[in-house]
């Protein structure tokens, strides 16, 4: 399995883009790029997926750079309610959870 | 659907004691996890499923055994329960597709071991 690194902590404000980047420097060719979040007492929550380039839907964005070693989850315009830890994970099946990136939004 | 159901929400158990924390999904998916999740921790791998009569080791398997006899079902099994296992448990199953795996989680089942 890929070992992904992502900051453990990240403040921001309502209103204001986050960007989170994981460096994964041993992806492998078949492995895609997962983010899911988290908010406490609950299970993880899928959010975006990628293999290479961006990727967009109506939560987030994912940047995959041409070489795969990293990868940069977009959240816009944040909320209080996007306060939570999100994991990146790298892998087929049987993915790794990390400790994930605790984003707390502040008003 | 009803999605991935675990039962029971929160138990507490002597040390020695064992029980079976039920898992149960409605989508037809072939995989399915059960992850431990320590406070302020990460999940962890325990046991993981590719399909119905097929499991396998993950990362912390010690202390815990599974089975998957249907699609739907797959119960974990705490045998000697120790201090050790409390902890959150949450039980997931996902589909591959073209963009890779997706998994769904259930609420999770709140151990405590005294």
């Amino acid at each position: 399995l890929a070992k992904t690194t992502q900051p453990i902590s990240m403040d921001s404000y309502e209103g204001q883009e986050v960007n989170i980047t994981c460096s994964h420097n041993n992806i492998a060719t078949n492995d895609y790029i997962t983010w899911y979040q988290q908010f406490p007492s609950q299970g993880p929550r899928f959010i975006i997926q990628g293999y290479k380039t961006k990727v967009t839907n109506e939560v987030a964005s994912l940047f995959i750079p041409a070489d795969r070693k990293s990868s940069t989850l977009s959240l816009p315009r944040v909320s209080l309610s996007d306060t939570a830890v999100y994991y990146c994970l790298v892998g087929d099946y049987k993915l790794s959870f990390g400790a994930g990136t605790t984003v707390t939004v502040r008003a | 659907n009803a999605g991935v159901t675990q039962t029971p929400k929160f138990r507490i158990l002597k040390i020695g004691q064992s029980m079976t924390l039920q898992c149960a999904q409605d989508m037809n998916h072939n995989y399915m996890y059960w992850y431990r999740q320590d406070p302020g921790m990460g999940l962890k791998l325990i046991y993981y499923s590719v399909g119905a009569g097929i499991t396998d080791k993950g990362e912390v398997p010690n202390g815990y055994n599974v089975s998957r006899s249907t699609t739907e079902d797959f119960p974990l099994r705490l045998e000697l329960a120790a201090p050790s296992q409390t902890s959150v448990y949450f039980c997931a199953s996902g589909y591959t597709s073209a963009l890779g795996e997706t998994q769904y989680f259930g609420p999770g089942t709140r151990l405590l071991v005294l």
